[in-house]
């Protein structure tokens, strides 16, 4: 069975150009996690979804943090403008969710670097 | 406010010694624990996790955990550490919302 995949493993751009992250969770997960880790720090949640819906959205700066999770399975967070300080690993995770005994389990995260 | 602490950020040890990792968490309930490897470029594997019954606990790669709730720890060990173990840990408690809150990590180098 396919892990959580994301899309790119990489990314550089210059500030105040948007960008964007893909995740595609486990199939038949419904719980769906965007994780913010800066360098030599633990995960930290942007974001939580359960199917398509935001459940916990209050650690994303939604000045320019958007997210989606359109038909409650792939989902899409992008930044416009980046900003220096966003540089990071953004890490994807998923869940069955319909279960208090289980784990998240982690994509490889995108690396991105603003310069 | 759900927290969890390791206060070891390096640890280095030779292989083939014992080791331990600490995390100390705060949690009003019983929490679910988790402890997850990160190897350099890569995402967080699961090692190991504890929701109920037994306090110690086993994982993948011969890690064992054991939680206290005394002490509000969930302590990682292993017996015998092997050179590919090195890579960065870290601890997570989640609570009924389902949001996992993780510690700074602890980066574990391993000698030859």
């Amino acid at each position: 069975e396919a892990g959580v995949v994301q899309s790119p493993r990489y990314k550089i751009i210059e500030k105040k150009q948007p960008v964007a992250f893909w995740c595609n969770p486990i199939s038949g997960h419904n719980t769906l996690y965007w994780y913010l880790q800066n360098l030599g720090q633990g995960p930290e949640l942007l974001i939580r979804y359960e199917n398509e819906e935001a459940v916990d959205d209050s650690q994303l700066p939604k000045d320019r943090f958007s997210a989606e999770r359109l038909k409650g399975v792939d989902s899409t967070l992008k930044i416009q403008p980046a900003e220096l300080g966003d540089s990071a690993v953004y890490l994807c995770a998923s869940s069955p969710g319909d279960s208090r005994d289980t784990e998240a389990f982690f994509g490889q995260g995108t690396r991105l670097t603003v310069v | 406010a759900q927290s969890v602490t390791q206060p070891d950020i390096h640890i280095t040890v030779s292989e083939g010694a014992s080791l331990e990792l600490r995390c100390n968490y705060s949690y009003g309930a019983t929490p679910y624990l988790f402890w997850y490897v990160q190897s350099p470029g890569q995402g967080l594997q699961l090692l190991l996790k504890y929701f109920s019954g037994d306090t110690l606990v086993q994982g993948i790669k011969g890690f064992e955990a054991e939680f206290k709730r005394s002490q509000s720890s969930f302590n990682l060990r292993k017996p015998s550490v092997h050179w590919s173990d090195a890579a960065e840990y870290f601890c997570a408690v989640r609570g009924g919302t389902y949001k996992y809150i993780f510690g700074t990590g602890t980066r574990l180098k391993v000698l030859a």
